[in-house]
């Protein structure tokens, strides 16, 4: 079955720096891949979603790539401010045709003012 | 905007009893999907709708656990009799349609607590 794994359980960087989160995955390319973003006590929210002939996709300050000889995909965050401190969660299909997903424990992201 | 509407939002209960909590997906979504997590891990798929029926339920431990879609609409998940194992954060999602590339839309959550 298909392994995700996310970098770390938590990075903390300064406000105005880029925070570069990692999605590993172990097994089969995935057609697709999610990243979604989990404040506490709250559910995800989908953020962006990016598919496997795409090498980036780019949304306002958010950046993801796709690197299917790496089996890895960077979400990329520009110019970060506190309000962007979340935990990051990546997410992968699960291998069946009913679009359900796998998701990565997540990065807890700490922006410092 | 629609949103995914779940309650209770926080529950409590006694190991053995039983609990119940209800989800209402955005507005003509036809997937609806229940998830748990537990602290400081992903969300994990317990049951996956497509309207009334259930089209992924590999991952629900069906001795103590169900779940229903009776009208394709809302969709209720059970749980009994509850054991400790059991806390954690219930999600319900949903998406519109059959496409697999489809994003999720996830409600507030049940924080469930077994004591």
């Amino acid at each position: 079955s298909q392994k995700i794994e996310q970098n770390s359980e938590a990075l903390n960087i300064q406000e105005g720096k880029t925070a570069t989160l990692t999605c590993n995955y172990t097994n089969y390319s995935p057609a697709y891949l999610q990243w979604y973003r989990q404040d506490p006590g709250r559910g995800p929210v989908f953020l962006l979603l990016i598919r496997e002939n795409e090498k980036e996709k780019r949304k306002e300050r958010l950046k993801v790539t796709f690197d299917t000889t790496l089996k890895q995909s960077l979400f990329h965050i520009t110019a970060s401010q506190p309000a962007d401190s979340a935990t990051y969660l990546c997410a992968l299909p699960g291998g069946g045709s009913q679009g359900n997903l796998i998701f990565g424990k997540g990065t807890k992201l700490s922006v410092k003012p | 905007e629609a949103e995914v509407a779940q309650s209770p939002r926080y529950k409590i209960t006694e190991k053995s009893q039983a609990v119940a909590f209800w989800c209402d997906p955005i507005s003509g979504h036809a997937t609806l999907y229940w998830y748990r997590q537990i602290l400081g891990q992903g969300p994990e798929l317990l049951v996956q709708f497509q309207d009334e029926s259930v089209v992924d339920d590999s991952q629900l431990p069906k001795d103590r656990f169900s779940a229903e879609r009776l009208k394709g609409v809302d969709s209720t998940l059970k749980i009994q009799p509850a054991e400790l194992g059991d806390s954690a954060m219930y999600l319900c999602a949903s998406s519109f349609g059959r496409a697999r590339y489809n994003e999720q839309f996830f409600g507030p959550g049940t924080r469930l607590t077994v004591l």
